[in-house]
């Protein structure tokens, strides 16, 4: 079965400087996606960034990169110039799929992210 | 261009009752999948819908929930006799096809408290 593991339940980071969230996960597939969602205290699931596992190359979203170690299977979250507004829960998400099928996205337990001013 | 709509927001039920809560997926997206969370949990999934079929309910209790995305209308995600353990935010994503690739669109969520 797939899993999803966030060993940070909490962290802390100044503002303007640079956080790195860390994510594993277990498969025995190939071909997969990988995810970092936010969730502010609103409750809105955002969507941060994505990884496809075919890709070498990490996925950048301005200020938001990952580090993505297939081997490893390791996919952490860096964050820099860290802003206020950055504050809320990250979680790290799996979702396998082979040929027309496809399986749900399977979510880590989360890291909550506070960023000081 | 409207997001997911999910309703209502907060939903109060007494045990024993029935909760339906409501998903209207994003314009185009013929794809909804219903996930729960616990307090201080990730989301873990329920069920997955396309319209007028369930492609996987495999996180779905076998027993007093139940899903439909009829053709016409909403997605409803049905809990009949709720007990204290259902209290949780109940999520609904949607997607417009079959790519895993395309990330799923989430709606704010209902949060559910079983009194």
């Amino acid at each position: 079965a797939q899993t999803v593991t966030q060993s940070q339940p909490e962290m802390s980071v100044q503002e303007a400087e640079t956080v790195t969230l860390s994510c594993t996960y277990d498969t025995s597939e190939s071909d997969y996606y990988l995810f970092w969602y936010k969730q502010p205290p609103s409750r809105q699931m955002i969507l941060v960034i994505r990884q496809e596992a075919y890709k070498q190359q990490n996925a950048t979203e301005n200020r938001f990169s990952v580090n993505f170690q297939k081997a490893a299977k390791s996919f952490s979250l860096k964050i820099s110039d860290s802003q206020l507004g950055d504050a809320a829960m990250y979680f790290c998400a799996y979702r396998w799929f082979y040929g027309g099928s496809q399986g749900n996205l399977i979510f880590g337990k989360g890291t909550k992210l506070s960023v000081k001013p | 261009n409207a997001g997911v709509m999910q309703n209502p927001r907060h939903l109060v039920r007494r045990r024993g009752q029935e909760a339906r809560l409501r998903c209207s997926p994003m314009k185009g997206h013929s794809h909804v999948y219903w996930y729960r969370q616990l307090p201080e949990e990730g989301l873990k999934f329920m069920v997955y819908l396309q319209k007028e079929n369930i492609i996987d309910e495999s996180g779905m209790p076998k027993e007093r929930f139940s899903a439909e995305f009829p053709k016409e209308g909403p997605s409803i995600l049905r809990i009949q006799q709720v007990v204290r353990g259902d209290s949780a935010a109940y999520f609904c994503a949607s997607s417009p096809k079959t790519d895993p690739g395309q990330p799923q669109h989430f709606g704010d969520g209902t949060r559910l408290s079983i009194l």
